[in-house]
């Protein structure tokens, strides 16, 4: 069953700019995570935010949550081509529960 | 360390045939997933072990397929017999905690004809 569900499903923008994306989930949680997937490959680890945490950045990363709404989102800033990837948020609930994945985001950076 | 190794990368076979798809975690990494990718379902989770141990298989989807972890540094997945909708991407992960991150393997695209 899916927990989270990313927002969009698609976007497209030009290298420069700042991309946005976000997740939804149904239940209350311990840990949300982001990850990336790169055509052809393995996800990739990018960043965990704890359930008491707001805000955390990593890089040109920024992960935001906002647990009253269940809502978390993922800023890239200044994208570059090599961040066309697919990225995915995954949230475990409290206890030791697998991670559940949502279905994705595929970011298109034109340069 | 070279990270989750899968093998083969790349897997085609006939309906009806067995497969076994391979995958060497990280070292001293206690939990071991097994996912399945597909466009129309996403990523699903299949099966995980903790400790070799296998703690949560409701995701396999029929009794088709199976896993084992025979020790800390190897768990294959079997499917037998082998059906066209099987064919998908099947990723092994693991982690050091079942609540860290997850390192995933480049993954097997098997297509089954």
């Amino acid at each position: 069953s899916q927990q989270g569900e990313e927002d969009p499903q698609a976007l497209s923008i030009q290298e420069g700019e700042n991309a946005t994306m976000n997740c939804s989930y149904k239940t209350s949680i311990n840990n949300l995570q982001w990850y990336r997937q790169n055509s052809g490959r393995g996800l990739v680890h990018l960043i965990l935010i704890r359930s008491n945490e707001r805000e955390k950045h990593s890089g040109r990363l920024r992960v935001t949550l906002d647990t009253s709404k269940k809502s978390s989102s993922l800023l890239i800033t200044a994208s570059r081509a090599a961040d066309t990837a697919s990225y995915f948020c995954a949230t475990d609930t409290s206890g030791n529960t697998p991670l559940v994945f949502g279905k994705g985001t595929r970011l298109s950076v034109i340069a | 360390d070279a990270g989750v190794i899968q093998s083969p990368r790349h897997e085609v076979t006939e309906m009806g045939q067995e497969v076994t798809l391979r995958c060497k975690p990280i070292s001293g990494h206690d939990y071991l997933f097994w996912y399945r990718q597909t466009m129309m379902r996403g990523l699903e989770l299949l099966i995980y072990f903790n400790n070799n141990v296998p703690i949560d298989d409701s995701g396999m989807p029929e009794d088709r397929f199976s896993a084992k972890m025979p020790n800390a540094s190897f768990s294959t997945l079997k499917i037998q017999p082998s059906e066209p909708r099987d064919s998908a991407v099947y990723f092994c992960a693991s982690s050091l905690t079942g609540l860290n991150e997850q390192f995933f393997g480049p993954g097997t695209r098997l297509t089954v004809l």
